[in-house]
């Protein structure tokens, strides 16, 4: 059965403390992607990555980090210099030539205690 | 920078009314797709546009790409309960741009 897994479906975080968020594809897709939905919001890009061993920063970079070092993994790790983490994070990724089409994860919803 | 402008942000109708979201780009896209997400969930993929002026329908839905390759339109005939959610246009830049602008999504509710 394939598709993107992502977990924690939730994830409660303290103040002042890094959490990462696994993002799994096993639809052998080259390029993935990380947003952030607030509510009421629209999609904002965080990172992406369009081969292995290579990423490049979204819109809204700063306070978080990832790696790709496997083509089905591409995690997504929330820092402590976020200000403002609480949100939904969505995964998301595209095969080659595909034209841009992304296929997304469940989610996980992050909030800060 | 490239922006991609949705309307209305919100839309309530009965159910059984007509439905309406417009996108509009700064620029000239290489195609256009439309996403729903429900209440809850994530955005999937509804469909694709990718020549000038193209009309592509999906039972009561109804896309269209317009002439500049600049707006769109997502149109429900009919709307039922079950077309709640957001729906999001999402524009894949021209040229060497190859990067996705999303728009702010259109949040539909549908009175029974």
């Amino acid at each position: 059965d394939g598709g993107i897994t992502q977990s924690p479906k939730y994830l409660f975080r303290k103040e002042g403390q890094n959490v990462t968020l696994s993002c799994e594809q096993n639809l052998n897709h080259d390029a993935m992607y990380w947003y952030r939905q607030d509510p009421g919001q629209g999609l904002r890009l965080i990172y992406y990555s369009q081969i292995v061993n290579d990423f490049q920063k979204g819109d809204i970079a700063e306070g978080y980090s990832v790696s790709r070092e496997k083509k089905e993994s591409f995690p997504l790790t929330v820092t402590s210099a976020q200000k403002n983490p609480t949100a939904f994070y969505l995964c998301a990724s595209r095969g080659l030539g595909q034209q841009e089409t992304q296929y997304f994860g469940p989610g996980t919803r992050l909030l800060v205690l | 920078g490239q922006q991609v402008m949705q309307i209305p942000q919100y839309q309530h109708v009965q159910e059984g009314e007509d439905f309406t979201t417009y996108c509009n780009s700064s620029t000239t896209l290489s195609n256009i797709q439309w996403y729903k997400q429900r209440p809850g969930g994530h955005p999937v993929f509804l469909i694709q546009l990718v020549k000038s002026g193209e009309v592509k329908k999906q039972k009561r839905l109804t896309f269209q790409f317009g002439e500049a390759k600049k707006n769109s339109s997502l149109h429900i005939t009919a709307t039922q309960t079950t077309d709640v959610g957001t729906y999001f246009c999402a524009g894949l830049g021209a040229g060497n741009n190859r990067k996705l602008i999303w728009g702010l999504g259109t949040s539909l509710a549908v009175n029974p």
